[in-house]
């Protein structure tokens, strides 16, 4: 079947500009995560939603992301005003539910953004 | 000190060669505990869970020792294919909580004819 999807796959931005970033988690997946993958690092989480409720942002840097869930399916991560710094492997992954801590999550191939 | 702490390698071994990857997690109410694998260029991928009484699946053996927060995986017979980047992921949630994974910045395998 088909697997967590993210769009675009690039993306190339000026400094300054708004960003979104959209996932398409697997069909009847309950939990969503975004993570930001640096070279050479694993990922670090974001945020998570369970359904549409946003349950936890910890990880959200600062003011500048947001992310939403809507209709709790597809996801859109928004960085406002990117930085250089902003660059990365932005990716989104899914579970089925969070109620067991061992649920495995799915990650989708990612998102490249570049900041110029 | 980050959560979780593994040698970034590269470990460069010959098929056939049993090797094995240590991590460290800082977080001793962590209650579960994974390693994931990742190509180059690719999203990771559970490997496998790992389990306080040790666990295995084929070539691949994953420890857990508490005491000391300490987490292996031993892959024994190494073929070209195990080639990849192996994180060490913890969820310091803890069961019933949700899987907030934290990832090792994970350790490179090549395996060489």
């Amino acid at each position: 079947g088909a697997g967590v999807s993210q769009s675009p796959r690039y993306k190339v931005t000026k400094r300054g500009q708004d960003v979104a970033l959209r996932c398409d988690p697997i069909s009847g997946h309950v939990s969503l995560y975004w993570y930001r993958q640096a070279l050479g690092q694993g990922p670090e989480f974001l945020t998570y939603f369970n359904y549409e409720a946003q349950q936890d942002k910890s990880g959200l840097p600062n003011d500048r992301f947001s992310a939403e869930r809507p209709e709790g399916s597809i996801s859109t991560l928004t960085i406002q005003r990117t930085e250089q710094r902003d660059s990365a492997m932005y990716r989104c992954a899914s579970s089925l539910t969070s109620r067991s801590s061992y649920n495995e999550q799915f990650f989708g191939p990612g998102t490249r953004l570049t900041v110029l | 000190r980050k959560e979780v702490e593994q040698d970034p390698g590269p470990f460069n071994v010959p098929e056939g060669a049993t090797v094995a990857f240590n991590c460290t997690y800082s977080n001793s109410a962590s209650q579960s505990f994974f390693w994931y694998r990742q190509d180059c260029r690719k999203e990771p991928k559970l490997l496998m869970s790992v389990y306080s009484s040790g666990n295995e699946d084929g070539r691949f053996t994953a420890q857990l020792n508490r005491a000391s927060q300490y987490i292996s995986l031993l892959i024994r017979d190494s073929k070209l294919s195990d080639s990849a980047t192996y994180l060490c992921v913890v969820n310091p949630q803890g069961s019933g909580g949700y899987n907030k994974l934290i990832f090792g910045a994970g350790t490179r395998l090549a395996v060489h004819p």
